[in-house]
């Protein structure tokens, strides 16, 4: 157990439909990252925060957004589905910058239907 | 540009039999650490060792053990004494100090020990 936590596990939805992902860092950790998994591109960054700020971004879809909470949890906005967006999206924690280790959540399913 | 490339896609080996997993690196900065995740069939992405670019001293962590050669840029990871629960798929992974903080992941290898 990495000491972050993610809900939901699984989530099945429609196209066009909004979700969101929830994450929980590890106790003390400042930087939330989150990453997509899928079988064509592999796992990429999305988006990172640090103490309630953006701090990076990678390869995130403008139908895509994220925040950290002032208690450090940071919620994954995904609208206007697609087929394609179906993938293992995982949420990692750090104690702060690039140099510190990632721990990553268990993940959440997302399946688009 | 930062690449990480795992060129063994598959890997299956018989219980007990050692085994090396390759990892390859590019980067342009001199400051970065590599790492090694592990991603049971349970999906979760599993922490196994993180090594700094001026730290090159190998490591051996009970059947686990990392071969970091600057050199060649490969940072390879081997397991002696195969079990059926070290089968995975690996991730070698890059972080750069001048990067976007993020991890660089390669392609994974899967690893499949036979009983």
């Amino acid at each position: 157990d990495s000491g972050v936590t993610q809900t939901p596990k699984h989530l099945i939805t429609a196209t066009g439909q909004r979700v969101t992902l929830r994450c929980s860092p590890r106790s003390g950790d400042l930087s939330v990252y989150w990453y997509q998994q899928s079988l064509d591109q592999g796992l990429q960054f999305l988006i990172q925060y640090y103490n309630g700020e953006e701090r990076a971004k990678g390869n995130i879809l403008e139908r895509f957004s994220a925040q950290q909470f002032p208690d450090l949890h940071s919620e994954l906005n995904l609208s206007s589905l697609e087929l394609g967006d179906s993938a293992l999206y995982f949420c990692a924690s750090s104690a702060a910058g690039w140099e510190e280790t990632q721990y990553f959540g268990p993940g959440t399913r997302l399946l688009v239907l | 540009a930062q690449k990480v490339t795992q060129a063994q896609t598959e890997i299956s080996v018989v219980e007990k039999e050692d085994v090396t997993l390759d990892c390859v690196y590019e980067t342009r900065d001199t400051t970065y650490y590599l790492f090694w995740y592990k991603q049971p069939p349970s999906g979760e992405l599993v922490f196994l060792i993180r090594r700094n670019s001026f730290d090159e001293q190998n490591e051996i962590s009970g059947r686990y053990s990392w071969n970091f050669q600057k050199s060649t840029s490969s940072f390879n990871f081997t397991i002696t004494a195969s079990q059926v629960v070290d089968s995975a798929v690996y991730f070698c992974a890059l972080s750069e100090a001048s990067g976007a903080n993020n991890l660089f992941f390669g392609t994974g290898t899967r690893l499949t020990v036979i009983p």
